[in-house]
Order: C-alpha cells, then sequence, then structure tokens
C-alpha cells in the first residue's frame, strides 16, 4: 500500500470547516483513501473512503485531486467533538492484493477544534 | 455501539502472566484484525484471520498468539507479560471479501491492558 503524509497538527475553531490534507504520491490505479479517526482512547472510527470522485456522507467530504497524488477531508462545521487523531490511509483493493486486508496506520493528524 | 465486541475492557495483571483477549466481529464478517497501541503510539498491526485461518503477520511478538473459532470470535493470548506489553488492544472486522469496499472495517473500543 502507498505511503501516506499528513501535518503532524492542526488546530480549527468551532464551527468553521476543518481541512485535513493527506499527500499519497505513490497511490497506484486500484488504492482507495481512507480516513479513521481516534478519539483519545477509543477505536478508531470510520469516516469516509472513495477511489478517484469526490465523496460525501453525513461526517464528511472527501476530496480526491485529479492525478489522485493528494486529498483534504473536510469536516464542514467542525465541534469540540471532533477534536481527534485523523488517519489518512491508503489501501489496494485488486484482486492481486491478496486476502491481507489490514489497514496500515500512520502517525495522523491530530485535530484540535478550539472554542 | 460499532457492533465489534472487545472484552475484558480492562485487565490489570502481574509481569510474567498470561493473558486472554476475547472480539467478536461484527455479524457477517469473516475477517478479524488486532492492533496493539502503546501509550503515545500508533496504531500497530499485529495479525489478522479470514474464516479461522490465519492470513497476514505484523509486528506480532512470538509470546504472543491469536486463533478464530468456527463461531468466527477471535482470542488474542499474550504470555510471559513484560511491562512494555501494557497497551490498548484493538480488535477490528470486516468482511473480509470484496464487500469490504462496501462495509469496511469496523473497530472495537479496545482492551486496556496493564501490566504491573
Amino acid at each position: 500500500d502507498a505511503k501516506t503524509t499528513q501535518p503532524t497538527s492542526m488546530d480549527c475553531a468551532e464551527g468553521r470547516a476543518a481541512n485535513l490534507p493527506c499527500n499519497h504520491s505513490t497511490i497506484s490505479g486500484n488504492e482507495y483513501v481512507y480516513w479513521y479517526r481516534q478519539i483519545h482512547s477509543q477505536g478508531p472510527q470510520y469516516i469516509i473512503h472513495g477511489l478517484k470522485n469526490n465523496e460525501t456522507n453525513e461526517m464528511a467530504s472527501l476530496i480526491i485531486t485529479e492525478d489522485r497524488k493528494s486529498s483534504t477531508l473536510i469536516l464542514p462545521h467542525a465541534t469540540l467533538r471532533d477534536t481527534a487523531v485523523y488517519y489518512c490511509i491508503v489501501r489496494d483493493h485488486s484482486p492481486s492484493s491478496g486476502s491481507a486486508r489490514q489497514l496500515t496506520f500512520g502517525s495522523g493528524t491530530q485535530l484540535t477544534v478550539l472554542p | 455501539d460499532s457492533g465489534v465486541t472487545q472484552t475484558p475492557k480492562h485487565l490489570i495483571t502481574a509481569t510474567g502472566q498470561r493473558v486472554t483477549l476475547r472480539c467478536s466481529p461484527r455479524s457477517g464478517d469473516l475477517s478479524v484484525y488486532w492492533y496493539q497501541q502503546s501509550l503515545d503510539q500508533g496504531l500497530q498491526f499485529l495479525i489478522q484471520y479470514y474464516n479461522g485461518e490465519e492470513r497476514a503477520k505484523g509486528n506480532i511478538l512470538e509470546r504472543f498468539s491469536a486463533q478464530q473459532f468456527p463461531d468466527l470470535h477471535s482470542e488474542l493470548n499474550l504470555s510471559s507479560l513484560e511491562l512494555g506489553d501494557s497497551a490498548l488492544y484493538f480488535c477490528a472486522s470486516s468482511p473480509g471479501t470484496g464487500l469490504t469496499l462496501l462495509y469496511g472495517y469496523t473497530f472495537g473500543s479496545g482492551t486496556r491492558l496493564t501490566v504491573v
């Protein structure tokens, strides 16, 4: 799976949009971009994933650049409860990737939402 | 409730002891993954089982072992425990097939192991 690079930390004012960037310049055609978050010591929580089109769900939006080398997770109206570590993960879902399908976590971005 | 159940939530034990952590996957999921998260550390993948068979190994110590039973629940066995084994242990599950793309990976709330 391709490696990802994220900023170590970011701050965001409550009620404003939080934009979390992720670089995955070596991503290949069958690799999806996943976003998870971990609120202090809780289990990681799925946010969103996508291949090449922008995606939106009730939690967030995922914007993937046309060349797929980077993406941005957008939390449209951040609240204090969105303070967490956000992980950007690239995962190969091609048949040739085999049955070993674990997610590999990096260091993530510590997002702090400020009142 | 994520649908993945981990027990116990907390465990305190002495060095040299052996413990068993249990995970029940989300209904319908065939794959189970174990992760370790030490204090202020990232999530380290330990091992994956799919429908009862080991499918992938990560940074799992020889003192640790796991298995997945016919009812698909999984147990992680940690033996000869050391202070450095104190960590959060998370279990995740997924369909383990092409449906993983659709239904994703679901994590449990973890077991906090403290070795004293």
